[in-house]
This record gives C-alpha cells, sequence and structure tokens, in this order.
C-alpha cells in the first residue's frame, strides 16, 4: 500500500462544476503539499498545509491531522484547471512522499 | 531570479548513450533536489544536497547515476550507459535550509531513451 493514496485517479467534470480531490497518508508528517502539474511536466506548488483550511482564488484545500486526510477544491472549474493535481507529505525525516496524481479534465 | 530552471528540457538519446542535465536553482537556496517521474507515477526522490554536500541518494540512484553541485550553486545529473527503463521525466527542486519543506520545482528535462 502506497503511503499517499490519492482519489480519484481521473476525474472528467464540466466547466463550473464544483471539483473535490482526496488525499490519505498512513505516515506521521510535518507538512502536506497540494501541487499542479501541467503537460509538459512543470509542477506548481499550490499549497502547503501542516493543519486547517487555506484558501486561494478559487482554491481551497483543508486537513485533518488525526484522520490522515486531506481534500483539495476547486469551485466554478474551467478547462485551464485540466492538469494533474499531485499530493505530496513531509514525513518526519522531512522526506517528500508523493501521490500518483489526480488527472483532471474540465470540459468547456 | 525566476525561479529553477533545468536544461535541456527534453533529451532523445539512444540506448548506452550517457546524458547530463543541469539544474540551476533558486540563487538563495541551499538545498536542492531532483527526483524522477514515470509515466502516470508521482515524482520519486533521487538525491539532494546540502550547499555542495550530496547528503542523500536513493536505492533507486544506480551506479549509473551520478550528481554533482560543485559550487553549491547548480547542480548536473548525469546517466552513463543510458537503457530504456531510463525514461522519465527527471524534476530538480530547491529549498531554504530552514523551510526545507517549501519546495521549488523547475519545468523538468524529459528523457526518452530508444
Amino acid at each position: 500500500k502506497n503511503e499517499v493514496e490519492q482519489s480519484p485517479q481521473n476525474l472528467t467534470a464540466q466547466e463550473g462544476e464544483f471539483i473535490t480531490i482526496n488525499c490519505s497518508y498512513s505516515v506521521g508528517i510535518s507538512a502536506l503539499h497540494w501541487l499542479q502539474q501541467h503537460p509538459g511536466g512543470g509542477i506548481v506548488s499550490l499549497f502547503m498545509l501542516s493543519s486547517g483550511k487555506k484558501k486561494h482564488g478559487r482554491l481551497i484545500a483543508t486537513i485533518n491531522i488525526q484522520e490522515k486526510h486531506s481534500s483539495l477544491h476547486i469551485t466554478a472549474s474551467h478547462p485551464r484547471d485540466s492538469a494533474v493535481y499531485i499530493c505530496a507529505v513531509a514525513n518526519r525525516d522531512d522526506k517528500i512522499i508523493f501521490g500518483k496524481g489526480t488527472r483532471l479534465h474540465i470540459l468547456p | 531570479d525566476t525561479g529553477v530552471s533545468q536544461d535541456p528540457r527534453h533529451k532523445i538519446t539512444k540506448r548506452g548513450q550517457n546524458v547530463t542535465f543541469r539544474c540551476d536553482p533558486i540563487s538563495e537556496h541551499n538545498r536542492l533536489y531532483w527526483y524522477r517521474q514515470t509515466l502516470g507515477q508521482g515524482p520519486e526522490f533521487l538525491t539532494y544536497f546540502q550547499n555542495e554536500a550530496q547528503l542523500e541518494k536513493s536505492r533507486l540512484l544506480s551506479d549509473r547515476f551520478s550528481a554533482e553541485r560543485p559550487k553549491g550553486s547548480f547542480s548536473t545529473l548525469e546517466i552513463q550507459r543510458t537503457e530504456q527503463g531510463d525514461s522519465a521525466m527527471y524534476l530538480c527542486a530547491s529549498s531554504l535550509e530552514w523551510v526545507k519543506n517549501e519546495q521549488f520545482f523547475g519545468p523538468g528535462t524529459r528523457l526518452t531513451v530508444l
């Protein structure tokens, strides 16, 4: 079993829909990251969380440390949000462990 | 400073050839990381440097792989005698030592071994 599990693996939605991507992890962490990767490979850091909730524009990330679970939400989704979203955790040794990613496709 | 840069962005090579990739981190960042990402997977840790010292290497890093960061600034990753299984995206990231969880990623070098 992977230490970081994401669901769903693939998600196709219509423009405007509310999107939720989930991440569960099995190790003790010092921080959790949500990353965005567009075709072509470049990775952009969206959020770094250690507790609670963060919001940036249409993106919201939450984390529940007790349940070892985080969610990334996208409100009013747009085709330009189409990308792979990767959850990554920093464990107690400061190693970054990545999930396999969720491939999101927003249809116009 | 425009962020972490990597060169080349794409490399196609024949099996058995040697390849070298370069990463230029954000200038004040003293930590530099190399990751490998194969199709459909998340990135996997290869190695990292603090200044010029290579502090850790993953078991994924076979003897054919070598990484250097000679002056504590840019880094190179060399793969000798490439194999088809080396085809992947090679990602570089950098961070400040005291904010080491906040890594900034480069655009990656996509390697295709024919």
